[in-house]
């Protein structure tokens, strides 16, 4: 499969617990994205890589949050000291380099924390 | 700051019924319009709108986009349960080197035997 692909799908936490979750791009994508979905909304913009820069972080994503792509191929996003507000489905999608825009999805990572 | 509205929020049609979603956009420095399918999992990619009045089209399905008005829609035609889905909106900007996705809501589209 040569897909996006993301790990875990699932992880439920206790509040104060940190988290990490892995994406893996389409390896010939340079540009990686992650977004977070609640129930009932479309996917929120959170941050974006072209190869191993960070060149943008929505003010969604707060000093809990911090994401990484240090060898500009798979990316990780660490969440501290979760709280129950953070309890959603964590999406990375991926982009051509030079492309016009279109974003392929991974399935994403369902987050429950109690 | 930018929006993107998508309507009806949920649609309920039988087999066979022909749908039309609607997708409003007020965005800054707007560069493209997509369309993505999502089922219980990722979305999946169906168009890219860049230009106005010209339809993209993939078997049942078709999308315009107008510019002027800043609108498109998404028709699915002879529709099968299998179109059960949320339908997404998004659109994209070029600023300062950024692709990010900005979304609408969503349109359920649930479809009954």
């Amino acid at each position: 499969d040569t897909g996006v692909s993301q790990d875990p799908r699932h992880k439920i936490t206790k509040r104060g617990q940190n988290v990490t979750f892995r994406c893996d791009p389409i390896s010939e994508h340079n540009r990686l994205y992650w977004y977070r979905q609640t129930l009932g909304q479309g996917p929120e913009f959170l941050t974006y890589f072209q190869n191993e820069a960070q060149l943008e972080k929505s003010r969604l994503l707060s000093d809990r949050f911090s994401a990484e792509r240090p060898k500009g191929s798979f990316s990780t996003l660490e969440i501290q000291r979760t709280e129950q507000g953070d309890s959603a489905m964590y999406l990375c999608a991926s982009s051509f380099p030079g492309g016009r825009g279109e974003q392929f999805f991974g399935p994403g990572t369902r987050l429950t924390v109690l | 700051e930018d929006k993107v509205v998508q309507s009806p929020l949920s649609l309920v049609v039988h087999e066979g019924d022909t749908v039309t979603l609607n997708c409003s956009y007020e965005v800054t420095n707007f560069r493209s319009l997509l369309w993505y399918k999502q089922e219980k999992k990722a979305p999946t990619f169906l168009f890219m709108l860049t230009s106005s009045g010209i339809e993209k089209k993939s078997g049942r399905l078709s999308s315009i986009l107008d510019k002027k008005e800043l609108f498109s829609i998404l028709n699915i035609t002879a529709t099968q349960t299998g179109d059960s889905a949320v339908y997404l909106c998004a659109t994209i900007y070029s600023g300062a080197g950024s692709y990010q996705l900005t979304f609408g809501k969503g349109t359920k589209l649930s479809v009954i035997p």
